[in-house]
């Protein structure tokens, strides 16, 4: 009954090779966004969505590309993966009205080899 | 513009003793703040938050923060700590347009 759900957990992968990340959340939210932790813990935002609707963009590469089927998914996927694209990325999803608090996906760690 | 900023990065504190983490943001509008924890290998889950109303926010796992508006800050605490406790600690600001902006986290190690 995980409220939000990533696969996969890690990811091994060389570099140059394109990937994607899924997330699924089962609660009803309307916005769901993408974090990015790097290895020093700091977490910062890379995009959101709100019913299915970008909303934030933040300076992230073109080789990052956000897809959103419906309002419950937002995918991820990478082109061309960098070495400093190894990363933990964390899903997120919350709802308006419903005190502004996230529900966090547990994450999914990226290594580019 | 709005940031948040986590005074210490860690804070290695014994066992049954106090603690306290610290978060100053900057805002020039009406904010709501939010206390994460991250254990190990985990995702990040809400402590408390601050949306309104009294200034002390009781929160999961004993832990409360005050929210102090004329010194900007809103700072965690627990009076007395466990092992279990140990983790990274984030403060966040809500922002307007669905964004929430992270502090760069403290990290809490418990000594037995």
């Amino acid at each position: 009954d995980t409220a939000v759900s990533q696969t996969p957990k890690y990811l091994v992968t060389q570099m140059g090779n394109d990937k994607s990340i899924k997330c699924e959340q089962n609660l009803g939210h309307d916005t769901m966004y993408w974090y990015k932790q790097d290895s020093k813990k700091f977490l910062k935002i890379m995009f959101s969505y709100n019913n299915k609707e970008l909303i934030i963009n933040e300076t992230v590469p073109n080789r990052f590309s956000p897809k959103s089927p419906d309002k419950a998914h937002l995918n991820l996927h990478i082109n061309s993966l960098e070495l400093g694209d190894s990363a933990v990325y964390f899903c997120a999803s919350s709802q308006e009205g419903q005190g502004y608090g996230y529900t966090f996906g547990s994450g999914t760690r990226l290594t580019v080899v | 513009a709005q940031s948040v900023t986590q005074l210490d990065s860690q804070v290695p504190v014994f066992e049954e003793a106090p603690v306290e983490l610290r978060c100053n943001y900057s805002s020039s509008v009406s904010v709501y703040l939010f206390w994460y924890v991250q254990y190990p290998n985990q995702g990040l889950q809400l402590l408390l938050k601050y949306l309104s109303g009294s200034t002390l926010v009781k929160g999961i796992n004993g832990f409360e923060a005050e929210f102090n508006k004329s010194q900007t800050s809103f700072h965690l605490r627990k009076p007395s700590v466990h092992i279990s406790d140990t983790a990274e600690y984030f403060c966040a600001v809500y922002k307007a347009s669905y964004q929430l902006t992270f502090g760069k986290g403290t990290k809490l190690s418990v000594i037995p």
